[in-house]
């Protein structure tokens, strides 16, 4: 089963931040936050991941609470090819665990 | 660099036949794995690989059998195929957790079961 709430689906205006909220309250201390989106039935793809600091990267930022309970992926400045499904993911950080995906966030963005 | 290259990319079967999806990956990963997704859903575990020769169950293993013989490849059976079998198919790999934490994925095969 999944580990993690996500809103079903959420709009963003076209240059606007977009964020993506997601809960993990059952996180445990050696579980990491991952971020994958799928655009348009294709293969996911990898965006980000974090312990409990921050993270930015060329393509997002990642804000996890001080609790760890909850993150946010923030995409600074939308553009329709963000449009996308949004999958947050916790997982250990070793040992032979796959990626279990639940159903995600889908965003939209509109011009 | 080919990354992760599934085959066929669409394939219609009739119900009680046989046949295998491709996955090969020229990153020389050690794990792989296979996820299925039905309209609307997320992607479903359905077997993984850890390393060549070694094998495990996800969460919807049924009427699917895999085997890993070369780091390379990893092929998906079905065998004896059943319309709810009728699904996207994608194949992932990546370095071990720990190593890397990135996984990629192929392009996926849609099968349709009639």
């Amino acid at each position: 089963d999944a580990k993690t709430t996500q809103p079903p689906s959420m709009d963003c205006a076209e240059g606007r931040a977009a964020n993506l909220p997601c809960n993990h309250s059952t996180i445990s201390g050696n579980e990491y936050v991952y971020w994958y989106r799928q655009i348009h039935s294709q293969g996911p793809q990898y965006i980000i991941h974090g312990l409990k600091n921050n993270e930015t990267n060329e393509m997002a930022s990642l804000i996890i609470t001080e609790d760890r309970k909850s993150s946010t992926l923030i995409l600074p400045h939308a553009t329709l090819r963000d449009t996308a499904v949004y999958y947050c993911i916790v997982r250990v950080f070793s040992g032979n665990t796959p990626l279990v995906f639940g159903k995600g966030t889908r965003l939209s963005v509109i011009a | 660099n080919a990354g992760v290259t599934q085959t066929p990319k669409f394939q219609v079967l009739k119900t009680g036949q046989s046949m295998t999806l491709q996955c090969a990956q020229d990153m020389n990963h050690e794990y792989m794995s296979w996820y299925r997704q039905d309209p609307g859903m997320g992607l479903r575990l359905i077997h993984y690989s850890v390393g060549a020769g070694i094998t495990d169950q996800g969460e919807v293993p049924n009427g699917y059998n895999v085997s890993r013989s070369t780091t390379e490849d990893f092929p998906l059976r079905l065998l004896s195929a059943a319309p709810s079998q009728t699904s996207v198919y994608f194949c992932a790999s990546s370095r071990p957790v720990g190593i890397s934490t990135e996984a990629f994925f192929g392009q996926g095969t849609r099968l349709t079961v009639v």
